[in-house]
């Protein structure tokens, strides 16, 4: 069975400061896809970053950027620049390649402070 | 820009009580998904929808909880009875049959009281 481990419960940041938000997995598939998910406060989850295993370039976007490490199977989000809009939940997801189920982390809460 | 609606965005039952909550997939997506969020952890998987088949009820409570989806659109997922430690939030997705990514709804907070 997979699971994803958040161990960081939550992380509080200055505006225009760097959070890094760490997740480990564990599975024995070689192909699989890991993502973050960010739950602003009464709003929907909304992708950030998705991370195909198969790839080796860390996926960018924008402000966010992974730094994937497949053989010690962690996947951390670094967010750059940060803004009061970043609060929320973050959750680490992963998902293999032939099956539609995401797996979730516990979450880490990233309170960004003016 | 396309959402998964979800309704109704709150819900307050009494113990006992048969409540549902009522998902519209984006259009043309063929996957849908029901999770439940307790406070404070992750989404788990309750069930999975490809078209109208369920491909995935593994952890769905099935002496309580069942879901339909007739037509392979939209879906219904209901409780009865509703128990204390039912309260949660129900989060419903979507995403293409063959999609990477999966779009989610507002969900629905249930307080089962």
């Amino acid at each position: 069975a997979q699971t994803v481990t958040q161990s960081q419960p939550e992380m509080s940041v200055q505006e225009a400061e760097t959070v890094t938000l760490s997740c480990t997995y564990d599975t024995s598939e070689n192909n699989y896809y890991l993502f973050w998910y960010k739950q602003p406060p009464s709003r929907q989850m909304i992708l950030v970053i998705r991370q195909e295993a198969y790839k080796q370039q860390n996926a960018t976007e924008n402000r966010f950027s992974v730094n994937f490490q497949k053989a010690a199977k962690s996947f951390s989000l670094k967010i750059s620049d940060s803004q009061l809009g970043d609060t929320a939940m973050y959750f680490c997801a992963f998902r293999t390649d032939s099956w539609g189920k995401l797996q979730f982390g516990a979450g880490t809460q990233v309170v960004v402070t003016p | 820009e396309a959402e998964v609606a979800q309704s109704p965005r709150y819900k307050i039952t009494e113990k006992s009580q048969a409540v549902a909550f009522w998902c519209d997939p984006i259009s043309g997506h063929a996957t849908l998904y029901w999770y439940r969020q307790i406070l404070g952890q992750g989404p788990e998987l309750l069930v999975q929808f490809q078209d109208e088949s369920v491909v995935d009820d593994s952890q769905l409570p099935k002496d309580r909880f069942s879901a339909e989806r007739l037509k392979g659109v939209d879906s219904t997922l209901k409780i009865q009875p509703a128990e204390l430690g039912d309260s949660a939030m129900y989060l419903c997705a979507s995403s293409l049959a063959q999609g990477i990514e999966a779009f989610f709804g507002q969900g629905t907070r249930l307080t089962v009281v």
